[in-house]
């Protein structure tokens, strides 16, 4: 299974552009990549999946290189509400489908 | 109202009793999962379960069991064999295929045991 590594803490400001990047450099063929947001005291929220290049939603977008050995959740012009734990989760949907890894978290701090 | 529940909210155990935590979802989903998250840490996988009558051992199964005779329930189950229970549990549901992992979370079990 992969092993991911991710920033433990990232500040920004409201209203900036927030990159928090992930490595996997043991990604499997088939494994895809998956961030989600995560407040004190709840379960996580999925926020954007993807395999490879670029994949954007309302909330994100999620770059990831060729070689796949990492990605990039990008959220746009953060607020406040923003702030919570953002994990990157690396998951395979052949003969380990199911066998996921998250990473240790980001804790990200938006300040006004 | 579609969605994954799971009680109690809070669980409270003497040390050598069982405990079973209940997770419940009506999304139609077939994949199952448990993870086990300790303070300031991510979520590690219990168990995990793709189709009724079926399920596989996580990265910390140990000193856990679980069953899945219904597609709605994945009740898990901590025993007494689980040398450090006391943590947050949280329960997830996905789709089969290619969104296998866009999970879907219960609002968590805090579990205390003294």
């Amino acid at each position: 299974l992969a092993k991911i590594t991710q920033p433990i803490s990232m500040d920004s400001y409201e209203g900036q552009e927030v990159n928090i990047t992930c490595s996997h450099n043991n990604i499997a063929t088939n494994d895809y990549i998956t961030w989600y947001q995560q407040f004190p005291s709840q379960g996580p929220r999925f926020i954007i999946q993807g395999y490879k290049t670029k994949v954007t939603n309302e909330v994100a977008s999620l770059f990831i290189p060729a070689d796949r050995k990492s990605s990039t959740l990008s959220l746009p012009r953060v607020s406040l509400s923003d702030t919570a734990v953002y994990y990157c989760l690396v998951g395979d949907n052949g003969t380990n489908a199911g066998k996921s890894t998250f990473g240790d978290g980001t804790t990200l701090t938006v300040k006004p | 109202d579609g969605g994954i529940t799971q009680s109690p909210k809070y669980l409270f155990r003497k040390e050598g009793q069982n405990v079973t935590l209940s997770c419940e979802q009506n999304l139609n989903h077939d994949a199952m999962y448990w993870y086990r998250q300790d303070p300031g840490q991510g979520l590690r996988l219990i168990y995990y379960s793709q189709i009724v009558n079926d399920f596989q051992k996580g990265d910390i199964a140990e000193g856990y069991s679980v069953s899945r005779e219904k597609k709605e329930s994945f009740p898990l189950t901590v025993t007494s064999a689980q040398k450090n229970p006391t943590a947050f549990y949280l329960c997830a549901s996905s789709m089969a295929g290619r969104s296998m992992y866009e999970q879907y979370f219960g609002p968590g079990t805090r579990l205390t045991v003294t």
